[in-house]
């Protein structure tokens, strides 16, 4: 079993529609949640990380951490074509410790 | 300000050969992971390392190497090339206390 397991899509919604994408983990010892986004052929770029549990919004994305279900999700409001791209999902034990990924998620938003 | 930057682009090698990917991390970053990521994967954990030394290790056999320099740069070595070892291969950099890092635009290593 993988330590986080992500769906990989892909996922295509309508403009503006909102999108919710997940992610469960097996180990309890995780405290740093994160979303990274990846454009074809680039880079990884941090989109949001949250400390421990609840519900962090920048914009139109927020993120959410249950860990007494071992549950991450991001949602993204009023999507924009712009938003397509591989949603990763990665988990850490400490700020210094290595980074987990998820498989990604593909997400398209059709205008 | 430059960001992290990574060379080659791309490299396309031999199996049985060797590889030296190249990163320079973000301005002020003195903390430099390495990542792989196979098509359709996230990106999985190689190694870090921090003040010329390596600290953490991801579940790679010892082919993969690495090194960091004085000035924070630093390279992947790849030894005996397989035919699995192609993929994208990512740098990550950070300043040590801080949690934030930021990746390079990756070099994609082709095993023939």
């Amino acid at each position: 079993q993988k330590e986080v397991e992500q769906d990989p899509g892909p996922l295509s919604v309508p403009e503006g529609a909102i999108v919710s994408l997940n992610c469960t983990y097996s180990n309890s010892a995780f405290q740093y949640f994160m979303w990274y986004r990846q454009y074809s052929r680039k880079g990884p770029e941090l989109l949001m990380y949250t400390y421990s549990s609840g519900n962090k919004e920048d914009g139109r994305f927020t993120a959410q951490v249950d860990k007494s279900s071992k549950y991450i999700s991001l949602f993204i409001r009023d999507s924009q074509p712009s938003d397509s791209a591989t949603y990763l999902c990665a988990m850490s034990v400490s700020s210094a410790s290595k980074i987990i990924f998820g498989s990604g998620t593909r997400l398209s938003i059709r205008p | 300000d430059a960001g992290v930057t990574q060379s080659p682009t791309h490299l396309i090698k031999t199996r049985g050969q060797q590889v030296t990917l190249r990163c320079s991390p973000k301005s002020g970053h003195d903390t430099v992971s390495w990542y792989q990521q196979a098509l359709g994967q996230g990106p999985q954990f190689i190694f870090q390392y921090y003040e010329e030394e390596e600290r953490q290790r991801g579940n790679f056999p010892d082919r993969f190497s690495g090194h960091q320099f004085p000035n924070y740069s630093s390279e992947l070595n790849v030894n005996a090339l397989l035919l699995g070892d192609s993929a994208l291969y990512l740098c990550a950099s950070r300043t040590s206390g801080l949690y934030e890092q930021y990746f390079g635009p990756g070099t994609r290593l082709t095993v023939t």
